[in-house]
């Protein structure tokens, strides 16, 4: 079935620097990708979405990238804060059932 | 606070029990939605309402029982879990059912089923 892969599971990085995450997707048909963030005890939260008619998308310090070639998209985060410690979300919108299909998450640690 | 209200936050049942997860949100949404969410497992869409009536419903085992009174409310009745139903049940809304709308999510409900 469709299925969207996230990686890393797990990303520690120094506060201040730049993380990645990236997920890539099964269906060349898909055309909305959401990301979420979920904190500790929260429900996850949309933080920057892109559509596959751009291919990038900048808001602030997170920026989300678009490879449709190679059907994959990313998540940046530069100049990282403790806040941006969370588990990310990306999701992909599946042209054969209309759902979006989600990533297993990526517990972002932002180490002090 | 996202405006979706989730009760309980966390809850103990055994596997003859009967017990429901109620969810109710503030923003005038259309459409509200049950997820399952495992450790390091991707969301598991359950259930899908729109304007009060059931649209999707993926393939979930009938001991999970959705009702949707009115769009500001849904609920979740549960009887004869087993322990794999153990997770974080969350529930969300959007304004429209279409994939493409912002999705508030609640806390979630912690259930454990022993």
């Amino acid at each position: 079935g469709e299925n969207v892969e996230q990686h890393p599971s797990t990303l520690s990085v120094q506060e201040g620097d730049s993380a990645v995450i990236k997920c890539t997707y099964s269906d060349s048909a898909s055309n909305y990708f959401p990301w979420y963030k979920q904190e500790l005890g929260k429900g996850p939260q949309l933080i920057i979405d892109i559509r596959s008619n751009v291919g990038e998308k900048k808001d602030q310090r997170i920026a989300v990238t678009l490879n449709k070639t190679a059907k994959h998209f990313s998540l940046h985060i530069t100049e990282t804060q403790p806040e941006d410690s969370a588990v990310y979300f990306c999701a992909a919108l599946m042209d054969s059932n209309y759902q979006l299909i989600w990533g297993a998450g990526t517990k972002l640690i932002i180490k002090p | 606070e996202t405006g979706v209200t989730q009760t309980p936050r966390h809850l103990v049942m055994g596997m003859t029990n009967k017990k429901s997860l109620k969810c109710e949100q503030h923003l005038g949404h259309n459409a509200m939605y049950w997820y399952k969410q495992s450790a390091k497992k991707p969301l598991e869409l359950m259930f899908v309402y729109n304007f009060k009536e059931q649209t999707e419903n993926n393939s979930v085992p009938s001991r999970f029982s959705p009702e949707c009174p009115n769009s500001s409310h849904l609920f979740l009745h549960l009887h004869t879990l087993q322990p794999e139903d153990s997770a974080l049940y969350l529930c969300a809304s959007s304004q429209d059912k279409h994939p493409t709308y912002e999705q508030y999510f609640g806390p979630g409900t912690r259930l454990t089923v022993t």
